[in-house]
């Protein structure tokens, strides 16, 4: 089965600050989403790669994938209060349809 | 982005009673719907794999007459927890997606939080 590693588990940043989540599988991803939750809540989703070497951004957040399709990464620039919460990275594995392996998710602490 | 809904948002109930949870798939149709619990502080395990007309695949320990699914329409997949545990208490999430692809987007549940006292 997929398994997913997100490093650190836990980030505690000042407001203002850059910061990278990375998230590594131990075989090659067929795509990789990014989610976020805030804690009691229903995941947000962020973004989704799939092909190696991609790279998407939305306001201030980009996530990558690298060309092994192996790893991929999520930073955030000029951090914000509004981006704390929790982190997941969720990967589909090409043999089971449709299902999505999570990692453990990074918490992410934003202090003004 | 599409939107799914959830309900009860929470539930508490005495030992021993069912309880019913609902997602819905609000501006959308959603043929496979999947359910997760999450455990407080720890990512979220998937239980069983919802197809519309179909028996739902249940996830390797997670008990199917315990745990019943029914994906009766394309826009509603319900999850009745019987005989509910203490152990049973946890966050239940679901999402829906209507997959041209094994890597269609996911769109989640808000999340229902229940407790079995």
């Amino acid at each position: 089965s997929q398994e997913l590693e997100q490093s650190p588990q836990s980030l505690i940043v000042q407001e203002g600050k850059n910061l990278t989540i990375n998230c590594t599988s131990s075989k090659t991803l067929y795509g990789l989403y990014w989610y976020k939750q805030k804690y009691g809540e229903g995941l947000i989703f962020l973004m989704m790669l799939q092909k190696g070497g991609e790279e998407k951004s939305h306001e201030k957040i980009t996530a990558k994938l690298d060309e092994k399709k192996q790893q991929s990464s999520l930073h955030i620039t000029a951090s914000q209060p509004s981006h704390a919460g929790i982190y997941l990275c969720g990967a589909v594995g090409g043999t089971s349809y449709g299902k999505l392996t999570f990692g453990q998710g990074t918490i992410l602490t934003v202090h003004p | 982005g599409a939107v799914v809904s959830q309900h009860p948002s929470w539930v508490i109930c005495k030992s021993g009673t069912s309880v019913k949870i609902e997602c819905r798939s609000l501006d959308f149709q959603a043929t496979t719907m999947f359910w997760y619990r999450q455990f407080p502080k720890q990512s979220l395990m998937l239980m069983a794999t919802s197809n519309e007309g179909s028996k739902a695949t249940y996830e390797q320990g997670v008990e199917k007459d315990k745990f019943l699914i029914n994906h009766a329409s394309l826009t509603l997949s319900t999850l009745t927890v019987t005989s509910a545990h203490p152990e049973d208490s946890s966050f239940y999430i679901c999402s829906a997606t209507s997959p041209r692809s094994s890597t269609d987007t996911q769109y989640f549940g808000p999340g229902t939080r229940l407790t079995v006292l």
